[in-house]
């Protein structure tokens, strides 16, 4: 069956250093990953998009990789602060699909 | 510029009443989303709309479910009669275009509860 795990329901970490989520997936090929933030209460807003053909994705303190061989994708926010405290949702397309599949999140909390 | 808007933001009915969700999309986007949100399922797409045509509703639950979207500016998502199993959040989304490459911006949701 088809699944998009994200490593935990929770990662707590300390300010300053990097927090690095996981997204693995398992029987979709993707063409395209995307990442999303979700604050409580309101909607998951877009962050980062990533092809299959790229390996690496940066805007300004985050990063993406894309491994379609490991079938992953790793999200990075360095120097975290307390304001990343959220909920981030990796989302994929599947081939022939135009929608998106979201994974169930994992909840960042930074503590100052 | 105004995002995508949802009302109403909370819904509290009894079993068995008629809900209506509505959307406003972002104007100029071609696509519209509905998504259900719950603890146990995450994030679950119900509908989705490409220049206002119906793509794909293989996401809605059951017959009790339906959605229009009778102009661009504006989509219902109708739920009757309601049952408490269908207590979450529900959300729209909108993109220029349909396509894994496309960012969605969504609503801020509706959040229901079914008594």
């Amino acid at each position: 069956s088809q699944k998009i795990e994200q490593n935990s329901e929770a990662l707590n970490i300390q300010e300053g250093k990097t927090a690095t989520l996981t997204c693995n997936y398992t029987n979709y090929s993707p063409a395209y990953l995307q990442w999303y933030r979700q604050d409580p209460g309101r909607g998951p807003v877009f962050l980062l998009l990533i092809r299959e053909n790229e390996k690496e994705k940066r805007k300004e303190r985050l990063k993406v990789t894309f491994d379609t061989t490991l079938k992953q994708s790793l999200f990075h926010i360095t120097a975290s602060q307390p304001a990343d405290s959220a909920t981030y949702l990796c989302a994929l397309d599947m081939a022939g699909a135009n929608n998106l599949f979201f994974g169930t999140g994992t909840r960042l909390t930074v503590i100052p | 510029d105004a995002g995508v808007i949802q009302s109403p933001r909370h819904e509290v009915t009894e079993m068995g009443q008629e809900v209506t969700l509505r959307c406003k999309p972002i104007s100029g986007h071609n696509s519209l989303f509905w998504y259900r949100q719950t603890m146990m399922r995450g994030l679950e797409l119900l509908i989705y709309f490409n220049n206002n045509v119906p793509i794909d509703d293989s996401g809605m639950p059951e017959d009790r479910f339906s959605a229009k979207m009778p102009n661009a500016s504006f989509s219902t998502l109708k739920i009757q009669p309601s049952e408490p199993r269908d207590s979450a959040v529900y959300f729209c989304a909108s993109s220029l275009k349909t396509g894994g490459n496309q960012p969605q911006h969504f609503g801020d949701g509706t959040r229901l509860s079914i008594l």
